[in-house]
Parts: structure tokens; sequence; C-alpha cells
């Protein structure tokens, strides 16, 4: 148990379909991420919330829709995926915002597949 | 542009070898450098570095920051096969949430 709970571990979603990933951590920690992790690649940081509103927004696609409705829980709403957004998203929080520090405490994170 | 730039990218040892992974780094702001192993799903911390020189030593894993050069390796001694992972290298900022990440170094330690 890593004091971050991610679920479900593995989803597998068409193209057209909308589902959602949640994330809650009972560290009470005051900020949270969400992170993608491609095949090969750095991990990428989409969205970062610190005491429940969000700080960042790195770019991210209008396809993936955060929500965290308090610091304790996180959602990646997701729609319209594309093939090429198949990778492991993985949520994190820490003490404090930006790691620098408090170190991150990762979930396990959910393998998505886009068919 | 800030970067991490981790290697090798991957590494292949025998049990009891000693092995030195590299991170370098080029980041503005530099607050601090963190390493991470990631076995299967969720990245664990290992290390936190801020200044220079100090070595930081859990076990058979220690680590060290050089600020002037600007990376950071980290030592594994007497491998064991429980050590195979990818260690994560990342790099914060001051005030900035953004945490640079590398793409990590696949380390197998054989029997």
């Amino acid at each position: 148990e890593t004091g971050v709970t991610q679920t479900p571990r593995h989803l597998v979603m068409g193209m057209t379909n909308k589902k959602s990933l949640k994330c809650e951590q009972h560290l009470g920690h005051n900020a949270m991420y969400w992170y993608k992790q491609s095949a090969k690649k750095p991990l990428e940081l989409m969205f970062v919330y610190n005491f429940k509103e969000q700080t960042e927004n790195n770019s991210v696609p209008s396809r993936f829709s955060p929500e965290c409705p308090n610091s304790s829980h996180l959602f990646l709403h997701l729609h319209t995926l594309q093939p090429e957004d198949s990778a492991l998203y993985l949520c994190a929080s820490s003490q404090d915002l930006g790691q620098g520090n408090s170190p991150l405490h990762f979930g396990n994170g959910t393998r998505l597949t886009v068919t | 542009e800030d970067k991490v730039v981790q290697s090798p990218l991957s590494l292949v040892v025998h049990e009891g070898d000693t092995v030195t992974l590299n991170c370098s780094y080029e980041v503005t702001n530099f607050r601090s450098l963190l390493w991470y192993k990631q076995e299967k799903k969720a990245p664990t911390f290992l290390f936190m570095l801020t200044s220079s020189g100090i070595e930081k030593k859990s076990g058979r894993l220690s680590s060290i920051l050089d600020k002037k050069e600007l990376f950071s390796i980290l030592n594994i001694t007497a491998t064991q096969t429980g050590d195979s992972a990818v260690y994560l290298c990342a790099v914060t900022p001051y005030n900035n949430n953004d945490m640079r990440f590398g793409a990590g170094t696949r380390l197998t330690v054989k029997p």
C-alpha cells in the first residue's frame, strides 16, 4: 500500500468512450498531480492541484479533463482519446507544492489502452 | 529549455557488481534533485539532494550532487536481483511546479 490509491489498475477503451480515472491519497498531503508515462519517455507532468485548486495545466489536450473535489481526491476524465494516449497514468501527492522540500508519493498507476 | 539526461539508458550486471548511474541537468533556478526507484508501477522515493558534495546514503545505495558540473550519481554496491528496476532522476526548480524527470536507467541484475 503506497498511501496513494488509483483505480482502475487497467483500462481499455475505444476512441469514442468516456471514462474516468480515480486517485485517492491517505497521507494528508496538500498537492496532487497527474503524470503520463509512455514507453521510453520521461514522466510528463499533466496537471497540478494545490489545496484542490489547479495551479498547472501543462498544455494538455482538452480530451483530458481533471477534477479535484477535495485535497484527498483527484479524477482524470477521458473523452474521445487517441491511440497515442495509451500509457501509464500516474497520480502523485506531496505535502507541499513542487517537491522542493517534500518528495512525491506515487500511486501504482492506471495502464490505459486506447483501441 | 530545462532538461534532465540520464545515462546509461539500460544496464545489465551480475549480482555483487557495483553500478553507477548518472543524471545531468540544465534547470533554471535549481532547487533540488531527487532519485526514485520504479520496479513495477509506483516510483518510490530514494534520495533528495540540495547541496553539493554531501553524500546521502541508505544501505547499499548512495548518491551525491555536483552543482557546479550539474550532475548527480547514484551508486549501488553489491547489487542484488531485487535492485532490478528503472531508476528515475528528477529536478525541481524554485518557484515552479514543473518537476523535470529524466527518461530513466533500466537496471537488470542477473543472478
